[in-house]
């Protein structure tokens, strides 16, 4: 599976747009980037995941770059509850999901 | 949330004793994962099963071993529990669908080997 690169913290302000980026410069053609995050000491949670297009759901809008080299992850209106380490996490679709987390990043909503 | 019961939620234990942590799932999915995560890290993959009876080693599986009799069912099994093996346990569980294939997670099993 492919490395990513994450940077470790970020902020944003409660009601803004939060826009988390991730590297993954040796991704392959048959893989997904997957997003998942953990609030406090919870299990992770899926978020969103696309191949090459942008994707949309009802927690997060997932912008890939034409080149797959990276992409964004966009919470729309970031509330409190949105606090939490996010990982990007590159992978086929298929079989069994072994996730390899890395260090995430640390996203912290201020009121 | 996905139907996902780890048993127990915490446990204190001492060196050397057996541990048995339980999974159980009620979304019949085929595929269950034990994970582990210390402090500072992200989760690292022990082991994992892809149906009754068919586990496989996942990064870091020395010390464990795992067994799935039913397919709700995952055990992870510390046959000697170390200090070092102190850390928070995560279950997880997917499906090798075509579109829906993220993992959903427990709400994991604090253990602490003193």
């Amino acid at each position: 599976d492919a490395k990513t690169t994450q940077p470790p913290s970020m902020d944003c302000a409660e009601g803004r747009a939060a826009n988390l980026p991730c590297n993954h410069s040796t991704i392959s053609g048959n893989e997904y980037v997957y997003w998942y995050r953990q609030i406090h000491s919870q299990g992770p949670q899926y978020i969103i995941h696309g191949l090459k297009n942008n994707e949309t759901n009802e927690m997060a809008s997932l912008i890939i770059t034409e080149d797959r080299k990276s992409s964004t992850l966009i919470l729309p209106h970031a509330t409190l509850r949105d606090t939490a380490v996010y990982y990007c996490i590159v992978r086929v679709v298929q079989g069994a999901q072994k996730l390899v987390f890395g260090q995430g990043t640390r996203l912290t909503i201020n009121p | 949330d996905a139907g996902i019961t780890q048993s127990p939620r915490h446990k204190v234990t001492e060196t050397g004793t057996p541990v048995t942590l339980r999974c159980h799932q009620t979304e019949n999915h085929r595929y269950m994962y034990w994970y582990r995560q210390d402090p500072g890290h992200g989760l690292r993959l022990i082991h994992y099963s892809y149906g009754v009876k068919d586990t496989d080693k996942g990064e870091v599986s020395d010390g464990y071993s795992v067994s799935r009799s039913k397919t709700e069912d995952f055990l992870l099994t510390l046959e000697s529990a170390t200090s070092s093996q102190t850390s928070v346990y995560f279950c997880a569980i997917s499906d090798p669908g075509q579109t829906n294939t993220e993992a959903f997670f427990g709400q994991g099993t604090r253990l602490t080997v003193v």
